[in-house]
């Protein structure tokens, strides 16, 4: 099982909205539509963001959408704001029926 | 309120083996699916075994089949992971993870960290 890649870092300033992508593969992304991402702060567990590609759970800022397109899937943080500033993970169901992550995206705020 | 808390990690021989626990409360344990994620350090996260709520299934990450057993008690509330014949570089914080639908890690614990070093 490959992770999934993430670019390493992505950037941008208070306000601003970025874009992180995860590229996939036919066995993972691209045939299902179980694709999570997950937000973690240093020294803390993950926290689910979105999950089945663009849902949010409970009490989760609407500012975070995902989508996908083919073997591809998106994160976008719009209005981005000082506590954004964390670590990013994709994640999808595979064809093995155990998951898999992506390689982690280091989001900073300026 | 969902609480799911890890303990057994430490430090341990290569060879060796460990059972880790995640106790969980404020959900009826017995009908959610459970699964454990390893991070190693300054590293992504990983999947590493995966429990179905009606327990018929039981999967693995390469990396571990054949050495790692996930298991559960409903009686005490706990999720295991027994690992067996271990290696250095299984030395990660593990974390257990609860599952809503197919693959949706609702809520997670704290971890707990192993250590693999002769």
């Amino acid at each position: 099982q490959s992770a999934l890649t993430q670019p390493a870092s992505v950037s941008g300033s208070p306000g601003q909205s970025i874009t992180i992508f995860c590229t996939g593969t036919s066995s993972d992304i691209g045939s299902y539509n179980y694709v999570s991402w997950h937000q973690q702060h240093p020294g803390k567990a993950p926290k689910l963001l979105i999950y089945d590609v663009s849902n949010r759970p409970a009490g989760i800022s609407s500012r975070f959408s995902g989508s996908k397109s083919g073997n591809t899937a998106s994160l976008t943080i719009s209005g981005l704001q000082a506590e954004d500033d964390a670590d990013y993970y994709c994640s999808s169901f595979t064809s093995s029926s155990i998951g898999v992550f992506g390689t982690g995206t280091k989001v900073t705020v300026l | 309120q969902v609480q799911l808390v890890e303990s057994g990690g430490g430090v341990v021989q290569p060879g060796r083996s460990l059972r880790l626990s995640c106790a969980a409360s404020g959900f009826t344990f017995s009908t959610f699916g459970m699964h454990w994620v390893r991070q190693a350090p300054g590293k992504g996260l990983e999947w590493v075994a995966v429990l179905w709520s009606d327990e018929s299934n039981k999967f693995y990450a390469d990396s571990v089949k054949g050495r790692f057993t996930i298991s559960r008690d409903i009686s005490k509330n706990t999720l295991y992971l027994q690992m067996n014949s271990l290696r250095v570089d299984d030395t990660a914080v593990y974390y257990c993870a609860r599952v809503s639908g197919v693959a949706a890690l609702d809520y997670w614990g704290q971890g707990t960290l192993v250590t693999v070093s002769s």
